[in-house]
């Protein structure tokens, strides 16, 4: 595709439940960030990968939270026992290389509401 | 790691005035600051960005300084139209092992007609 691509758009899940939420980054992107955005709030790191490893997960908020790139394409960021306080927007975004100083394009978001 | 403070967080104009953005960084080996457009609802979308190597650029109705001494870099948006109504996100990265964006926590601009 022309940009990256996150599904789904939207996620209700009741608190407790598991959720996995998909990036498809930009073709021959080699790094891809996941970033959390609450209302009112920039951007906040989760994790980020060089390829298929993650070069830097510091800002997985505990380890419900886990992401993987098997293949250095697409990604999911799993979260387990979902909590109410996990709501917010998940931001994907993919540069042609890691060395920070490209622009990161961004997708659409998932938006995770926890009931 | 990187910290980036931004100001105003909420910013009001009339159309046609000017509008000034404000960040500082923490980190001095940083030397990309991108700074996006994220409209309601939308995703990020970069509009201008600057090097260390740059002290200033333009594009437009839009231009970004940088004092890298002082480490603070803003966005100047000139005859501001409605359209620009939006929130805007400044960002450093490019450190030495700190590859990854840090953005501020954004500022509403608000242009009325």
């Amino acid at each position: 595709g022309a940009g990256v691509s996150q599904t789904p758009s939207n996620k209700v899940t009741e608190k407790g439940k598991y959720v996995e939420l998909r990036c498809d980054p930009i073709s021959g992107h080699t790094a891809l960030y996941w970033y959390r955005q609450s209302l009112g709030q920039g951007p906040e790191f989760l994790i980020y990968f060089q390829g298929t490893g993650a070069a830097d997960d510091s800002g997985l908020p505990n380890d419900r939270f886990f992401a993987v790139r098997p293949e250095g394409s697409v990604s999911t960021l799993k979260i387990q026992r979902t909590e109410r306080g996990d709501s917010a927007v998940y931001l994907c975004a993919s540069s042609r290389n890691g060395q920070g100083d490209t622009e990161a394009f961004f997708g659409q978001g998932t938006r995770l509401t926890v009931v | 790691g990187e910290n980036v403070e931004q100001h105003p967080s909420t910013l009001s104009v009339q159309e046609g005035d000017s509008a000034v953005i404000k960040c500082t960084y923490s980190d001095s080996a940083s030397n990309y600051f991108p700074w996006y457009k994220q409209e309601l609802g939308k995703r990020p979308q970069l509009i201008i960005d600057i090097r260390s190597n740059v002290g200033e650029k333009k594009d437009q109705r839009i231009a970004v300084t940088l004092n890298k001494t002082a480490k603070h870099f803003s966005l100047h948006i000139t005859e501001t139209q409605p359209e620009d109504s939006a929130v805007y996100f400044c960002a450093a990265s490019g450190a030495r092992g700190s590859y990854i964006p840090t953005f501020g926590r954004g500022t509403s601009l608000i242009v009325h007609p």
